[in-house]
């Protein structure tokens, strides 16, 4: 069974550091890895997609990488800002039917 | 938001009610799926849909059962709530912008909470 990790649990950084966000998973056979950002009593929003054939994809101050023969992905997010602050999730594409294999969150704090 | 919407959004219950919640989508998504969130669990899968009156059990079924009759609604059913079934429940779309199972993304709607007593 797919299972996937996100460590650290949590963080704080200073505003203005990069953040570094990991994520593992056992099973390499994934269709693609997700990365969400939920806010605090609120649904999740979708940050980035990378496919199981792609190394990396970006969007504004954030990137994402993917070693699929190693099990990981790393989530970049350049000059950290408060409003960064919140639970990063990411999460594995196991099959054609699109059920989705979820880690347990990393909780970002950014102090001002 | 990929137009999902839920309801209801908080609901309180008591133990042996039957409960309904509702996910309902505006863009005509082949794909549905129910979560379930709870500390040091995550999102788990409950049920999925892949088309009106296709549906089948996830990760975490027992309890719940699902019917979509037609594509906008996908319906999550608990036959007899009880406490273990406390939870932030979130309904997801699965979108694909350029055909292909690998670029599918999934959206989630904005989610219910449901307290058993």
């Amino acid at each position: 069974k797919q299972e996937v990790t996100q460590i650290p649990a949590a963080l704080s950084v200073p505003e203005g550091e990069n953040l570094v966000l990991n994520c593992s998973f056992t099973d390499s056979a994934i269709y693609n890895l997700q990365w969400f950002r939920q806010d605090p009593g609120k649904g999740l929003t979708s940050l980035l997609l990378i496919q199981s054939s792609q190394r990396e994809q970006t969007s504004g101050r954030l990137n994402a990488s993917l070693d699929k023969s190693s099990g990981r992905s790393t989530l970049y997010i350049a000059a950290s800002q408060p409003g960064d602050s919140a639970t990063y999730l990411c999460a594995v594409r196991t099959d054609s039917w699109g059920k989705l294999q979820f880690g347990a969150g990393t909780q970002v704090v950014v102090t001002p | 938001d990929a137009g999902i919407t839920q309801s209801p959004r908080h609901k309180v219950t008591e133990t042996g009610t039957p409960v309904t919640l509702r996910c309902h989508q505006t863009e005509n998504h082949r794909y549905m799926y129910w979560y379930r969130q709870d500390p040091g669990h995550g999102l788990r899968l409950i049920h999925y849909s892949y088309g009106v009156k296709d549906t089948d059990k996830g990760e975490v079924s027992d309890g719940y059962s699902v019917s979509r009759s037609k594509t906008e609604d996908f319906l999550l059913t608990l036959e007899s709530a009880t406490s273990s079934q406390t939870s932030v429940y979130f309904c997801a779309i699965s979108e694909s912008k350029n055909g292909g199972y690998n670029q599918e993304t999934q959206y989630f709607g904005p989610g219910t909470r449901l307290l058993v007593l």
